[in-house]
């Protein structure tokens, strides 16, 4: 069964710090991979997605996100962390069976200090 | 230029009550999704629609059910809510494919059933 996994529920950096976010999927075909964060009380709203070609991908705000194929892996990356990225992070896997659907990760809570 | 939209952002519920979480969408979108978002869960497919007068159940439909109203219109109904459904929900749309376009989401509905 298709799974995504993010191995860290709670990180902690300091501002300026730079900042790594694992995501490790299980899925047969080539994936659809997305990272979205969400803000204290809001809505998800997406970073970054990958479909093929480069496997580093940049999207909004600073992230970007490596795909490796051989590691099952999508993480995301920010050179240097700003206190504004303090949210949740949720990496996903686009399904494509009986059902067109995302399966998400459970979520990294970031902090950050000043 | 408002999105999607959901109301109420709260309620409160006591066990064996019904009611409807409404949902919106301004963009055109042919796809429609409700998640529940709970601790440590990521988000979860409740039930979606592909598409105008279509709907099929996600992977917790139970004690669920939804009416694609019209094109931008997307409800969820609780008809006996119970403890187990306090939890965040989250509407979102798609343009077409679930699985590779990006999700646009409200706000949320923070239901406790008592």
């Amino acid at each position: 069964a298709q799974s995504v996994t993010q191995p860290d529920i709670h990180i902690t950096v300091s501002e300026g710090a730079s900042l790594e976010l694992r995501c490790n999927y299980s899925y047969g075909a080539t994936p659809y991979l997305f990272w979205y964060v969400q803000s204290p009380g809001q809505g998800l709203q997406l970073l970054l997605k990958y479909f093929s070609g480069d496997t580093l991908v940049q999207g909004i705000k600073g992230f970007e996100a490596e795909f490796k194929r051989s590691q099952s892996s999508f993480n995301l990356r920010k050179p240097s962390v700003h206190w504004s990225d303090a949210a949740e992070y949720f990496c996903a896997v686009g399904v494509r069976y009986n059902t067109d659907k995302l399966i998400f990760g459970t979520g990294t809570r970031l902090q950050v200090f000043p | 230029n408002a999105g999607v939209t959901q109301t109420p952002k709260f309620q409160v519920l006591k066990t064996g009550q019904s009611m409807t979480l409404q949902c919106a969408q301004d963009m055109n979108h042919n796809s429609m999704y409700w998640y529940r978002q709970d601790p440590g869960m990521g988000l979860r497919l409740i039930y979606y629609s592909a598409s105008e007068g279509t709907t099929d159940k996600g992977e917790v439909p139970n004690g669920y059910n939804v009416s694609r109203l019209n094109k931008r219109e997307f409800s969820l109904r609780l008809e006996s809510a119970a403890p187990s459904q306090t939890s965040v929900y989250f509407c979102a749309s798609t343009q077409d494919r679930g699985f590779a376009d990006t999700q646009y989401f409200g706000p949320g509905t923070r239901l406790t059933v008592l």
